[in-house]
């Protein structure tokens, strides 16, 4: 069974564009789950989609959005970059239970030059 | 809204001796806890996870959590380290009512020194 794909793995943009990642769940998972992970601040949570509804938000700006999609891909997207957005992001996919554990993908590097 | 805590940056450990990484909790409810590993440019992976029942809990390369409801807490265990075990930890929570999201902890790095 394939795991959780992301891409980019690793990406370098400049402050003020906008960025879009992507996570491919594993197959008959649901619901995706975005991370941004930091050395200070660890797992920070965004944002969860199940069956192409946001179900939970995290403490982020606007600037940070996402989507998931009929087949339950999931982007994420963050327009006007600002330096202290460089992190690890991190999806992670489960079936949707409360119970469940989550399956993260390797992550996609953003560093914001 | 839940919380986890771990107190330690980081742990040091001789290889062949019992490990520690704690963490403790808040949450309204019984809680969900869960155990990953990080290793270095990889995503996390899963150890345990404890649910409900016996309160120790064993998992993946020889890893168990003991869960303790007085102290909110479910520290990591493993008998006896191995330099390998050298990694990031983090103990998450999830609250049993409705769909909230697994909360995780600010990670603990252990080093296994051989």
């Amino acid at each position: 069974k394939a795991g959780v794909t992301q891409t980019p793995r690793y990406l370098i943009k400049t402050r003020g564009q906008q960025v879009t990642l992507s996570c491919s769940p594993i197959s008959g998972h649901r619901s995706v789950s975005w991370y941004q992970q930091t050395p200070g601040q660890g797992l920070q949570f965004l944002f969860e989609y199940f069956s192409e509804t946001q179900r939970n938000k995290g403490n982020f700006p606007g600037r940070f959005s996402g989507r998931q999609f009929s087949n339950s891909r999931s982007e994420m997207n963050v327009s006007t970059l600002e330096l202290g957005d460089s992190a690890l992001y991190l999806c992670a996919s489960h079936s949707g239970s409360n119970t469940g554990e989550l399956f993260f993908g390797e992550g996609s590097r953003l560093t914001v030059l | 809204a839940q919380s986890v805590a771990q107190p330690e940056d980081q742990v040091n450990v001789a290889e062949g001796n019992p490990l520690t990484v704690k963490c403790t909790y808040s949450v309204s409810g019984n809680p969900y806890l869960f155990w990953y590993v990080q290793y270095p440019n990889r995503g996390l992976q899963f150890l345990l996870k404890y649910i409900t029942g016996d309160n120790l809990v064993k998992g993946s390369y020889g890893f168990e959590a003991e869960f303790n409801k007085s102290q909110t807490s479910f520290h990591l265990k493993k008998p006896s380290a191995l330099v390998s075990d050298s990694a990031l930890y983090f103990c998450a929570v999830r609250g049993p009512s409705g769909n909230t999201p697994l909360v995780f902890g600010k990670g603990t790095r252990l080093s296994v020194i051989a």
